[in-house]
C-alpha cells in the first residue's frame, strides 16, 4: 500500500514565477492538508481539502491556491513567487473521521532563486 | 489561537543514555497533542499521539510521552536512545473541537546521538 506520494522531489523557480506541487494521497484517505516548511521551523498549517473544496486555511496570501480532484489528490499552486517561498512543501492525508493523525508525504523542496 | 513551544532547540545525548524533549502548549479549548520525527530530507512520522484516557503514551521506537494538562506539557522521553535516533523531533497541537484536523507545530529539537 503506497503512502502519501509528491511529485516533484525537487523544484527550482525564479522571482515572479508560478509552481504547482502535486500530492497523492494513501489509499482509502480523503483529506489532504498542505503545509510549508522553512528551513530550520517546523511545519505551517496553509490549508486542507475535503470533498474538493478547500475547508480550512492558514495565515497564507491568496498567491497560494489549491485544488483536489474527484480522485481526492491535491495541488498546491503558488504565484508570483518571492524568495521566502523557499521551502519544503509537505502534504498530509487522512482518512474519513479521521481527526487523529495525518500520514505525511516525503515533501516537494522549492527553491526560488 | 494554539502554539506549541518546544523548549531546547538542540539536545546532544550519548548512545545508551535516557534523553527528554520537552513540549509545552497554550490552548483555550480541548487538544489532541503529537510527537513526530523527521529524519534528514524526509518527511514526517508520527511517533505517538495523545487523544484521551492515560496520560502516558507510549509509541514507536520505545518513545513514550505524558500529558500534564496542569502544566500544559507533553515532554518526550526515551529510557536508551541509539545512533539511529539522530533526527529533528516536532511537537504538535490540533484541536478537535475546532475540527478539520489543523495541526499547530513547534519549532522543532534536534537531537542528535554521540557515541
Amino acid at each position: 500500500d503506497a503512502g502519501v506520494t509528491q511529485s516533484p522531489t525537487h523544484l527550482i523557480k525564479t522571482r515572479g514565477q508560478q509552481v504547482t506541487l502535486r500530492c497523492s494521497p494513501k489509499s482509502g484517505h480523503d483529506t489532504v492538508s498542505w503545509y510549508q516548511q522553512a528551513l530550520g521551523q517546523g511545519p505551517q498549517f496553509i490549508f486542507q481539502y475535503y470533498e474538493e473544496e478547500e475547508r480550512q486555511r492558514g495565515n497564507f496570501p491568496d498567491r497560494f491556491s489549491g485544488h483536489q480532484f474527484p480522485n481526492y489528490s491535491s495541488e498546491l499552486n503558488v504565484n508570483a513567487l518571492l524568495l521566502g517561498d523557499s521551502a519544503l512543501y509537505l502534504c498530509a492525508s487522512s482518512p474519513p473521521e479521521g481527526y487523529n493523525e495525518q500520514f505525511f508525504g516525503p515533501g516537494t523542496r522549492l527553491t526560488v532563486l | 489561537a494554539q502554539s506549541v513551544t518546544q523548549l531546547d532547540s538542540q539536545v546532544p545525548v550519548f548512545e545508551e543514555a535516557p534523553v527528554e524533549l520537552r513540549c509545552n502548549y497554550s490552548s483555550s479549548v480541548s487538544v489532541y497533542l503529537f510527537w513526530y520525527v523527521q529524519y534528514p530530507n524526509q518527511g514526517l512520522q508520527l511517533l505517538l499521539k495523545y487523544l484521551s484516557g492515560s496520560t502516558l503514551v507510549k509509541g514507536i521506537n520505545g518513545f513514550e510521552a505524558e500529558f500534564n494538562k496542569s502544566q500544559t506539557s507533553f515532554h518526550l522521553r526515551k529510557p536508551s536512545v541509539h545512533i539511529s535516533d539522530t533526527a529533528e523531533y516536532f511537537c504538535a497541537v490540533s484541536s478537535p473541537a475546532q475540527g478539520a484536523q489543523k495541526l499547530v507545530f513547534g519549532q522543532g529539537t534536534r537531537l542528535t546521538i554521540n557515541p
